[in-house]
């Protein structure tokens, strides 16, 4: 059991790319999660899904988009990349209302 | 409370110390509440699901206890060593199963030799 897997570990993006953080996790849980990490300000829910078809926005979604094709398979979409989309993020995976299990995450430097 | 609030920000103890940790959160519409412990260069990790009033969850030598009533949870670590210094978070799942966590800012244990 491999559990979450987030590819790439590290990206840097100029302002203006975009880029897709690719989530895979193998515990064929139902829920998927995107959180964002900014320094002193805690984890912050991006976008979340219920199952493969189902997305919906969490707390910070703006310059965000998702899908879900797949159980297996959450990535996230960052268009027209800013300053402000620099942080660490993390992919976690859930049965509905258990506890929740996290990727490593990937540390994004937008410049 | 309209968010998670964790107390204190950080913590320095020593080895042995006994601590305890404060987790507020709102106490209207509750569903469960999440701690976590999330190691320096790792990810965070599941330490209880909370869900029923005066739910008291233990493992090893953390415990939790939870308060639905007026919106607190405590986090003990009895006899801390120094593979404890971690940030312990707490979230709110805010009224629903989907999992929606608030998190707080956790709370910074160092626990010094």
């Amino acid at each position: 059991n491999a559990g979450v897997t987030q590819t790439p570990k590290f990206r840097i993006l100029k302002i203006g790319q975009s880029m897709t953080l690719q989530c895979t996790q193998d515990m064929n849980h139902n829920y998927m999660y995107w959180y964002r990490q900014d320094p002193g300000m805690g984890l912050k829910l991006i976008y979340y899904s219920v199952g493969a078809g189902i997305t919906d926005k969490g707390e910070v979604p703006n310059g965000y988009n998702v899908s879900r094709s797949t159980t297996e398979d959450f990535p996230l979409r960052l268009e027209l990349a800013a300053p402000s989309q620099t942080s660490v993020y993390f992919c976690a995976s859930s049965y509905p209302s258990y506890e929740q299990y996290f990727g490593p995450g990937t540390r994004l430097t937008v410049t | 409370i309209l968010n998670v609030e964790q107390s204190p920000q950080s913590l320095h103890v020593q080895e042995g110390d006994s601590t305890n940790f404060t987790c507020s959160f709102p106490s209207s519409n509750f569903y469960a509440l999440h701690w976590y412990r999330w190691e320096t260069a790792k990810s965070p990790e599941a330490l209880f699901v909370m869900t029923l009033n005066g739910d008291e969850k233990k493992k090893g030598r953390i415990s939790a206890t939870l308060n639905t009533k007026e919106g607190y949870s405590y986090l003990y670590i009895k006899g801390s060593q120094p593979e404890d210094s971690a940030t312990y978070l707490c979230a709110d799942a805010g009224g629903t199963s989907y999992g929606k966590l608030t998190f707080g800012q956790g709370t910074i244990l160092t626990v010094h030799p």
